[in-house]
């Protein structure tokens, strides 16, 4: 098991650009999560897939992200024309949600760090 | 999350104990998470306590969980400079986890 990659790292593009991230999760994991976490604040929810059906989509993500999970494993999640304010670290977390999924333990990636400038 | 609310900063000595406290408004959450980040790095998961418990203990991390006021608190006991970390609360709704913005750890010698 090793654990949940995502890449790159660290990203920096231009105003205006499009940047796509990537997301590996645990193999046997059937959720999928994308949070965004900004500097002082905790992670927030941007959306999750069951298998590869993306099921929730919170309201912080606008017509310019979308995010796919082709095959229900790994996960992309592109933000088209970038803007300053789109700069956060983006968390990629998977679990096993069965039926009764109340106690769903997510292990997070290290992060994509995006610096729009 | 604006659900969740932490105390922003604790300062503790080495081998004393920490307390950090947290807040929480959804009063259907099932479990609560504490998670902790290091600089650089994503979330650990570092213990969970269902909502029908009063405390769980695990090694030196002690939860203890007031469902009628919606509190929980975090026990780190002998804290060590490894400690040092921005440690989160979280509830569990209904397809997500929602968190609070850190308690950053300070613990000095």
């Amino acid at each position: 098991d090793t654990g949940v990659s995502q890449d790159p790292r660290h990203k920096i593009t231009k105003r205006g650009q499009n940047v796509t991230f990537r997301c590996d999760p645990i193999s046997e994991h059937n959720r999928l999560y994308w949070y965004r976490q900004t500097l002082g604040q905790g992670p927030e929810f941007l959306t999750y897939f069951q298998n590869e059906a993306q099921l929730e989509k919170s309201r912080l993500l606008s017509d310019r992200f979308s995010a796919e999970r082709p095959k229900g494993s790994f996960s992309t999640l592109e933000i088209q024309r970038t803007e300053q304010g789109d700069s956060a670290m983006y968390l990629c977390a998977s679990s096993w949600g069965g039926v009764d999924a109340t106690n769903e333990k997510l292990f997070f990636g290290s992060g994509t760090q995006l610096s729009v400038l | 999350g604006e659900d969740v609310e932490q105390s922003l900063f604790l300062s503790v000595r080495e081998g004393d104990s920490s307390v950090i406290n947290c807040t929480y408004t959804d009063s259907s959450s099932t479990y609560l998470y504490w998670y902790k980040q290091e600089p650089g790095a994503g979330l650990q998961l570092l213990t969970y306590i269902f909502s029908n418990m009063d405390m769980k203990q695990d090694q030196r991390l002690t939860v203890l969980l007031n469902k009628k006021d919606k509190h929980l608190s975090l026990r780190i006991a002998d804290t060590q400079t490894g400690d040092s970390a921005i440690y989160f609360c979280a509830e569990r709704g209904y397809y997500k986890l929602s968190f609070g913005a850190g308690t950053t750890v300070t613990v000095r010698a």
